[in-house]
């Protein structure tokens, strides 16, 4: 299975923009990037997701590596009810998502 | 609407006991999750059903017992626990087969605590 490497904790200023990296060095060419983050007491929320391209929603952006072997997840402007676990998994075929550690999001006021 | 339901959102019991998560959704998703999540740590999939058919187990011990009665309902039938399966219980639904570009919606869980 793909693997996803991110680091265990990043902290933020409010009103900041935010880069959360995500490491998948073996991707395969049919695997995508999907981002979800989960607040505090609830379950996991889907933020963004792509496959080759930069993809932009309303909550965030995700720049994706030419090679695919790396992504970023782009908060423009953290606020604190941004603060979460944030979780790049990757997915194909008939796979599930799988989640990984994710990244301990703290947004300082 | 773009909720997934889950009742009840607190549940102890003993050992002993049989009790049932219930999980609901009204969006016409064809898939259903269920994820462990023990605290602090990432959720875990145990049961996927695509088209009401279970499609995936991940060795799940046979305590716990999926059903999908239809496409709106999942429940999660729990009997003879024990208090390490104390944990977060997370459903989730997807519009298509797991996979792929398809993304998840998930429960706010039901806590559960074995005693």
């Amino acid at each position: 299975d793909a693997k996803t490497t991110q680091p265990n904790s990043m902290e933020s200023n409010e009103e900041e923009p935010v880069h959360l990296p995500c490491n998948h060095s073996t991707i395969s060419g049919t695997d995508y990037i999907h981002w979800y983050r989960q607040l505090p007491s609830q379950g996991p929320e889907y933020v963004i997701h792509g496959l080759t391209s930069n993809v932009n929603n309303r909550m965030a952006s995700l720049a994706i590596a030419e090679d695919r072997k790396s992504s970023t997840l782009i908060l423009h402007r953290a606020t604190l009810r941004d603060a979460a676990v944030y979780y790049c998994i990757l997915t194909s075929g008939n796979t599930p998502l799988v989640f990984g550690k994710g990244t301990r999001l703290s947004v300082i006021a | 609407d773009t909720e997934v339901t889950q009742t009840p959102k607190h549940l102890v019991m003993g050992m002993t006991n049989k009790k049932s998560l219930k999980c609901e959704q009204h969006m016409g998703h064809r898939a259903m999750y269920w994820y462990k999540q023990k605290a602090k740590k990432p959720p875990e999939l145990m049961f996927v059903y695509s088209y009401e058919k279970l499609s995936i187990n991940e060795s799940v011990p046979s305590r716990f017992s999926p059903e999908c009665p239809n496409s709106s309902l999942l429940n999660l039938h729990l009997h003879a626990l024990q208090p390490e399966d104390s944990a977060l219980y997370l459903c989730a639904s997807s519009q298509g087969p797991a996979g792929g570009y398809e993304k998840l919606f998930f429960g706010s869980g039901t806590q559960l605590s074995v005693l």
